[in-house]
């Protein structure tokens, strides 16, 4: 069975810092992709970042990039110069074979201004 | 385009009674999802199709959930009868499912905070 774990429940950081969000996860599988996803007090689910477990570089997207260690995993979002419209839950979440994603419980974070 | 539609936004219901959770996915998507989100479990796969047809409903809780798919641009999730522990937001999502074997995007729509008392 897939697991995904999130053991930060809240970060915070200062406005215009940097924070990491930690995920790690289980899969007896080769071929998976791992993604992070926002979702701000409106509710709606956002795809921030995607990783394709296959590529050994670690995706980015402008501010946001991720630390993909396979042997360890581990997956962990790296937020750059943080800005107040960051804060929000951040789920890590799995996804192989099947169209089944698999969500941590997620990471509550506040931005500091 | 519109991405992917939820009605209502929120329901406030009885325990008892039956609700009905709706769903247009965005339009040329053949896949569709049902999750749902609670404090205690987090955010889990109810019950997702593939062109109509249902392919895994293994995370539908019981008896008293249902889903359908009638067509391409409309799904339903049902819950008779409703019980408070049911209370949570219930998202719909679809993707376009075109590459057999890898990930195709699932678009979330904006769920539905379903209260049941």
């Amino acid at each position: 069975a897939q697991t995904v774990t999130q053991s930060q429940p809240e970060m915070s950081v200062q406005e215009a810092e940097t924070v990491t969000l930690s995920c790690t996860y289980d899969t007896s599988e080769s071929d998976y992709y791992l993604f992070w996803y926002k979702q701000p007090p409106s509710r709606q689910m956002i795809l921030v970042i995607r990783q394709e477990a296959y590529k050994q570089q670690n995706a980015t997207e402008n501010r946001f990039s991720v630390n993909f260690q396979k042997a360890a995993k581990s997956f962990s979002l790296k937020i750059s110069d943080s800005q107040l419209g960051d804060a929000a839950m951040y789920f890590c979440a799995l996804i192989q074979g099947a169209q089944k994603l698999v969500f941590g419980q997620g990471t509550r974070l506040t931005i500091n201004p | 385009d519109a991405g992917v539609i939820q009605s209502p936004r929120h329901e406030v219901t009885e325990m008892g009674q039956e609700v009905t959770l709706r769903c247009k996915p965005i339009s040329g998507h053949n896949s569709l999802f049902w999750y749902r989100q609670t404090m205690m479990r987090g955010l889990e796969l109810l019950i997702y199709f593939n062109n109509n047809v249902p392919i895994d409903d293994s995370g539908m809780p019981e008896d008293r959930f249902s889903a359908k798919m009638p067509n391409a641009s409309f799904s339903t999730l049902k819950i008779q009868p409703s019980e408070p522990r049911d209370s949570a937001v219930y998202f719909c999502a679809s993707s376009p499912s075109k590459r057999r074997g890898l990930y195709n995007e699932q678009f979330f729509g904006p769920g539905t905070r379903l209260t049941v008392l």
